[in-house]
This record gives C-alpha cells, sequence and structure tokens, in this order.
C-alpha cells in the first residue's frame, strides 16, 4: 500500500504564478516531512521540510503548509520560475526497523514556461 | 559539504550479468540506503544499513543483495541481473538518530540498462 501519495504526476504553470504541489499521506506515525527536488540523470537534493507539531514553514519562495486533520501536504512555490521546472518528491520519515526511513511519493513533474 | 558518489552514471549490462553498484559517502554517516527509481512509482527502498555489516530489507529486496564492509562505502549487487531491473538506482546517507528533520544526503544516481 502506497502510504504517500502525490496523486498529479505532471503540472503546468506560468513563470512568475504561484505553483502548489499537493501530497497525501495515511500513517499517524510520521514525525517530519521533507520535499524534494530532482533534475534529470542527477539525485534528489532536499529542499524544504516541516515537522508533524508545525503547520507551516516558510523558507524564500518556498512554504510547505500541513493539515494533520486531513493527511495532507502542500508545497507552494511563489514566483515560480524556469529553474523551478524540475520533479519534486514528497517524502514523511518516521522510526522503521530501529532506523529513521523515509517513505517517498510517486513525484510530480513541475513545468514552469516562461 | 555531505558528498555522496556513485561509481558509475549509466551502465548497460546483459541480462544473467552480476552486476556491482557501489556509493561512497565521506560524512561518517551510519546510515546508508539503495533505492530505485521508476516512473510514476517514486523512489523505492531496497536495502539500507545502519551499521558496518549490518543490512536490512527494504521494501523491493528481492533480486538484489548489498555489502557493507566499511563505514563510508555501501555496494548493491544484482546477481544475475534481469531486464525488470533497468532503473535509475540512487544511493543515500544519513548520521545516526533523529536530526533537525531526517534528511537524507542522495548521490548523482546510477541509470542501469540490462538487455
Amino acid at each position: 500500500d502506497q502510504q504517500v501519495k502525490q496523486n498529479s504526476p505532471s503540472l503546468s504553470v506560468q513563470e512568475g504564478r504561484i505553483s502548489i504541489l499537493n501530497c497525501d499521506y495515511t500513517n499517524s506515525m510520521f514525525d517530519y516531512f521533507l520535499w524534494y527536488k530532482k533534475y534529470p540523470a542527477e539525485g534528489p537534493t532536499f529542499l524544504i521540510s516541516i515537522s508533524s507539531i508545525k503547520d507551516k514553514n516558510e523558507d524564500g519562495r518556498f512554504t510547505v503548509f500541513l493539515n494533520k486533520s486531513a493527511k495532507h501536504l502542500s508545497l507552494h512555490i511563489v514566483p515560480s520560475q524556469p529553474g523551478d521546472s524540475a520533479v519534486y518528491f514528497c517524502a514523511a520519515s518516521a522510526l522503521i526497523q530501529g532506523a529513521q526511513k523515509l517513505v517517498f511519493g510517486q513525484g510530480t513533474r513541475l513545468t514552469i514556461n516562461p | 559539504d555531505v558528498k555522496v558518489t556513485q561509481s558509475s552514471r549509466y551502465l548497460v549490462k546483459r541480462t544473467g550479468e552480476k552486476v556491482f553498484l557501489e556509493c561512497v559517502q565521506d560524512m561518517d554517516h551510519e546510515n546508508m540506503f539503495w533505492y530505485r527509481q521508476d516512473p510514476g512509482l517514486g523512489l523505492r527502498l531496497i536495502y539500507f544499513s545502519y551499521d558496518v555489516k549490518m543490512k536490512e530489507k527494504g521494501d523491493i529486496p528481492e533480486g538484489y543483495s548489498v555489502s557493507r564492509e566499511k563505514k563510508e562505502r555501501f555496494s548493491l549487487i544484482l546477481e544475475s541481473a534481469s531486464t525488470n531491473q533497468t532503473s535509475m538506482y540512487l544511493c543515500a546517507s544519513s548520521p545516526l538518530g533523529v536530526t533537525s528533520h531526517n534528511e537524507q544526503f542522495f548521490g548523482p544516481g546510477t541509470r542501469l540498462t540490462v538487455l
């Protein structure tokens, strides 16, 4: 079963507008939620995170919102820039089998159009 | 800066060959992980290790094995490669215990094609 889901495989946004990427999860034991950004032929790089006890975390153009009752989080990018075009993975952290592990969503390909 | 390196960026192998993928990290991290990334499936954990000579199965260990003889090096082995193992393989590391947000640091990936 997929514990972390990103239901939108792709998203296209005009440069300068807001990009909103969504993620849903099923396990209430997750303690942190992270967003990773991945360019083709490169490894994922950490973007922003949020603790399960918070509802918002902001870092420059990036803001992550967490709605625990709905088991939903979202990443807002504003304003969107062409360099933001990449695949974005949502990940959830939990202590599993004695180690802090990440469970990843399927990814959303974001395309920023000039 | 944390650096995770993988031995090859691109690899082409034939069905039935034994394949070794090597990963090295330079930050003295205890935890190391191997994932594969496939379109529409995200990153799926194959194996992880939290100490030298220790290994634990992830979500999709079938057809794979691992080796961790030194703290900085974690190897993924495909004993007999099959076409359904064509994928992007990603190695990651993280320090022991809970950090500020439990980030894992990834290598650049190895694109493996099995013919």
